[in-house]
């Protein structure tokens, strides 16, 4: 069964940076996944696509304090320079075959 | 720009059919480039995927809601649909609907544009 695995919660201080974790599945572990942030009360955005090798394509304005990295079965969201605006939720996705799973979102708060 | 606009009533009856509408604008909905997709947000809770078409009528549906869910495509008013049929208090949700990239044997991939979201409450 596809499934994508989150931390519920994160935190961290302004101007620091943060890893956030999704873990595949075992017998998915090559597959890629995107990450999306979902500010409060607005819907959610695309952040990057994030293969395998580590290799991501962000979407349109998305700063480079964003980037994507990969290990095994984990995905990683790493962000720097961490600002206000950066809290947030976040959601990591995957498909397979005509099927489309989120995994449950990592609350970042910044401190 | 890419945008999308869901539309339809915010309060359903229990039993009765959910309805909403995606309107894309920025972009012709007839491409085969894409899937166009369903996603809600209970409240407090993540998101769940419902289900995504192509311009073609081409329909894939999460496994939990396939039974009550319908998505159509109108190329002609540039817009997709969902219906939602015997919704209970659980369909309780903001919808969204999103651009859905094609995945490499061509089924929905991951989404890269989101509409802003509409809360729908099933409530008598």
């Amino acid at each position: 069964q596809l499934v994508l695995t989150q931390s519920p919660s994160a935190s961290a201080s302004l101007g620091a940076s943060v890893k956030l974790t999704c873990t595949l599945s075992s017998a998915h572990s090559s597959y890629a996944i995107a990450w999306h942030q979902q500010q409060p009360e607005k819907g959610p955005r695309y952040l990057m696509k994030l293969n395998s090798d580590g290799g991501h394509n962000k979407g349109d304005g998305i700063p480079d304090r964003f980037s994507g990295s990969s290990s095994g079965a984990e995905r990683y969201l790493t962000i720097s320079s961490l600002q206000p605006e950066d809290e947030a939720d976040y959601y990591c996705q995957t498909w397979d075959s005509g099927l489309v799973v989120f995994g449950g979102g990592t609350k970042l708060t910044v401190l | 720009q890419l945008q999308l606009q869901e539309s339809g009533p915010g309060l359903v009856k229990p039993s009765e059919t959910l309805s909403l509408t995606c309107t894309v604008s920025g972009a012709s909905i007839s491409t085969s480039s894409y899937y166009w997709g369903w996603i809600r947000q209970p409240p407090g809770k993540g998101l769940e995927w419902i289900g995504s078409i192509s311009y073609s009528g081409s329909t894939y549906s999460n496994p939990s809601l396939k039974s009550r869910v319908t998505i159509s495509v109108d190329t002609s008013k540039n817009h997709f649909s969902l219906k939602l049929t015997s919704v209970t208090a659980a369909d309780t949700a903001v919808y969204y609907c999103a651009r859905n990239t094609l995945s490499v044997t061509s089924r929905p991939g991951y989404f890269d544009y989101w509409g802003q979201g509409t809360l729908v409450t099933v409530s008598s």
